[in-house]
């Protein structure tokens, strides 16, 4: 009865490549995030989806592009991985006018 | 621009003890919400406790509770009792418009 999933759980890839990694919620919410946590564990805020449609879009590359198929989904493309991707990221998810956000397992990405 | 400080990169309790980690935050907002989350090694970000700017009533859960002092902007929890499950980081977070924004954590150590 996972509420927030990802996958996958790691990903080890080499620089220059493209790569995945998908989120499924199934707490009805209507509003989907990605986090991302660097190596000081620090966490920020990168993109948020109410409905499918962006509402935020955090100062990041252009390689990176989320996609949301539906409301209950959150996808995140990265392409022409860098070293400095490597990181933890956070799949999120909320309901309007509730402000609780529940949060994913992360995934852990290694670049090479 | 909204901030969150956790001024303590670490700290230490002796099981059963009591400890208090400390945020401050920066905002000119007057209706926000801020929340503590707690990351143990596996690396979930699990829900500790929330509070609501409009509300004087400090927010408790079981073994944890807040000090939330609005005109200070300061948002303290206190462990109780404290469990060597209690061991993880602790992350202060304030939210306003969709988006968290996360302190740098502190790490609590429970010593047996």
């Amino acid at each position: 009865d996972t509420a927030v999933s990802q996958t996958p759980k790691y990903l080890v890839t080499q620089m220059g490549n493209d790569k995945s990694i998908k989120c499924e919620q199934n707490l009805g919410h209507d509003t989907m995030y990605w986090y991302k946590q660097d190596s000081k564990k620090f966490l920020k805020i990168m993109f948020s989806y109410n409905n499918k449609e962006l509402i935020i879009n955090e100062t990041v590359p252009n390689r990176f592009s989320p996609k949301s198929p539906d409301k209950a989904h959150l996808n995140l493309h990265i392409n022409s991985l860098e070293l400095g991707d490597s990181a933890v990221y956070f799949c999120a998810s909320s309901q309007t006018g509730e402000e609780t956000q529940y949060f994913g397992p992360g995934t852990r990405l290694l670049v090479l | 621009a909204q901030t969150v400080t956790q001024s303590q990169p670490e700290m230490s309790v002796q099981e059963a003890e009591t400890v208090t980690l400390s945020c401050t935050y920066d905002t000119s907002e007057s209706d926000y919400y801020l929340f503590w989350y707690k990351q143990p090694p596996s690396r979930q970000m699990i829900l500790v406790i929330r509070q609501e700017a409009y509300k004087q009533q400090n927010a408790t859960e079981n073994r944890f509770s807040v000090n939330f002092q609005k005109a200070a902007k300061s948002f303290s929890l206190k462990i109780s009792d404290s469990q060597l499950g209690d061991a993880a980081m602790y992350f202060c977070a304030y939210r306003r418009s969709e988006k968290l924004v996360f302190g740098k954590g502190t790490k609590l150590t429970v010593n047996p």
